[in-house]
């Protein structure tokens, strides 16, 4: 079945820094979604993207399905950045959306 | 549109009680999911329904895990009896085509 790697486990940055989370699946993926979560709080939407680049303000994702490969990219990090961060895709063939055990951030000011 | 609401958000209960946990997805999404986290399992499937229909039913988690949908704008899930390994945080989804869009979850702690 698909499987989904997110990298790093763990990221710690000083605010201001750049931060770049990867996310490797198994299988030709399509609809790949990119969820964020405070701790504590709602898993929110912040990409769908089944291949390319797509931005939204400091966030910028970029999928490359051929590659089996996604990455979302954070710019000049502030603390309200930390969580985790989660990315999900469809199981092939079916409806079931598999998830990363997901890349937890600590941004410090 | 208010998103995916989920009450109630805190629970507690005791062992061997019925809990039922409700949620009232985004209207319109024809796909509603439950799903259970804890840290050390993330997130887990129970129970999928596409246009009212139960897809999923969760597997191991059917002899004790029963959602139910009677209508297209509200889903529950009801847990009996309750055990002390079901403490997490149960999560609604809704999906209209590709996107999900999650609930802010129930904290269930069970004694």
């Amino acid at each position: 079945g698909q499987q989904v790697q997110q990298s790093p486990a763990s990221l710690v940055l000083q605010e201001g820094e750049n931060a770049e989370l990867q996310c490797n699946f198994s299988s030709t993926a399509t609809r790949l979604q990119w969820f964020y979560q405070h701790p504590g709080g709602r898993l929110v939407s912040l990409f769908y993207n089944p291949s390319g680049t797509k931005h939204t303000g400091r966030l910028t994702s970029t999928t490359v399905t051929n590659e089996r490969r996604s990455s979302l990219h954070i710019s000049s990090s502030q603390t309200t950045d930390s969580g985790t961060y989660f990315c999900a895709i469809p199981r092939t063939g079916g409806y079931k959306v598999v998830f990363g055990s997901g890349t937890r951030l600590l941004v410090s000011p | 549109d208010a998103g995916v609401t989920q009450t109630p958000r805190h629970e507690v209960a005791e062992k061997g009680q019925t809990i039922i946990l409700k949620c009232e997805p985004v209207s319109g999404h024809n796909d509603l999911f439950w799903y259970r986290q804890t840290k050390i399992q993330g997130l887990e499937l129970l129970s999928y329904f596409r246009s009212k229909s139960l897809m999923e039913d969760g597997g191991a988690f059917k002899d004790r895990f029963k959602a139910e949908m009677l209508n297209s704008s509200f889903s529950t899930l009801k847990i009996q009896p309750t055990e002390p390994k079901d403490s997490a945080v149960y999560l609604c989804a809704s999906r209209h085509y590709a996107e999900q869009f999650f609930g802010p979850g129930t904290r269930l702690t069970v004694l």
